[in-house]
């Protein structure tokens, strides 16, 4: 594949809602990275999956945030009943190897709360 | 939170100048990478710097990394419209599994 591919681009949701963000990396990357970005600002890590494993979650900012990874590619981001202070872009990101290589990062979902 | 990055600077620059802008940091480095983004085409990598490095090129691109001084610097040179974006500076930290990124710099290349 030629980069990394997030779905849907877009989503309205109603407050209350849940959600699921997918995200496709590059293939073969072995790190996964999600990251929230809000209006104006740069953006602010969530979770870190080295293949499989979950490894660092300490970004989520609650337990209505959830991430997997079950087969070491495809990665799902899910919020769940949904608050408009979750509006923000969300864009998932992945690298080679190690943790500190350069991250590649796919376009985002928008994600509007009403 | 963003980490310890100065106030976000807003550029209004002619086609054909220098734009150059800036990142400073407060704790200790593995390496600092620039990221451009518009609404076009998203975040994308520009260049990475490391700790035991000062000074990269890349293209139109110059980074210099000054870690007494904890800053880092972005130049781009002969700008073209096509360089209006958002540029962030990312921290690789010691110890961290993450980027940390400052709020970023706008720059507009008026043609």
């Amino acid at each position: 594949g030629a980069g990394v591919s997030q779905s849907p681009r877009y989503k309205v949701a109603k407050r209350g809602q849940d959600v699921a963000l997918r995200c496709d990396p590059i293939s073969g990357h072995v790190s996964l990275f999600w990251y929230q970005q809000a209006l104006g600002q740069g953006p602010e890590f969530l979770t870190y999956f080295q293949n499989e494993a979950q490894l660092d979650k300490s970004g989520l900012p609650s337990d209505r945030f959830f991430a997997e990874r079950p087969e070491g590619s495809v990665s799902t981001l899910k919020i769940q009943r949904t608050q408009q202070e979750d509006s923000a872009v969300y864009l998932c990101a992945s690298s080679p190897r190690d943790t500190t290589d350069t991250q590649y990062f796919g376009p985002g979902t928008r994600l509007t709360v009403l | 939170s963003q980490q310890g990055e100065e106030d976000p600077q807003a550029l209004s620059i002619q086609e054909g100048e220098n734009a150059t802008m800036n990142c400073s940091y407060k704790t200790s480095i593995n390496n600092l990478q620039w990221y451009r983004q518009n609404s076009g085409r998203g975040l994308v990598h520009l260049i990475l710097i490391r700790s035991n490095e000062r000074e990269k090129h890349s293209g139109r691109l110059r980074v210099t990394l000054d870690t007494s001084k904890k800053s880092s610097s972005l130049l781009i040179t002969a700008s073209r419209a096509a360089d209006t974006a958002s540029y962030f500076c990312a921290r690789w930290i010691y110890g961290n599994n993450r980027l940390a990124f400052g709020k970023g710099n706008q720059v507009v290349v008026i043609p």
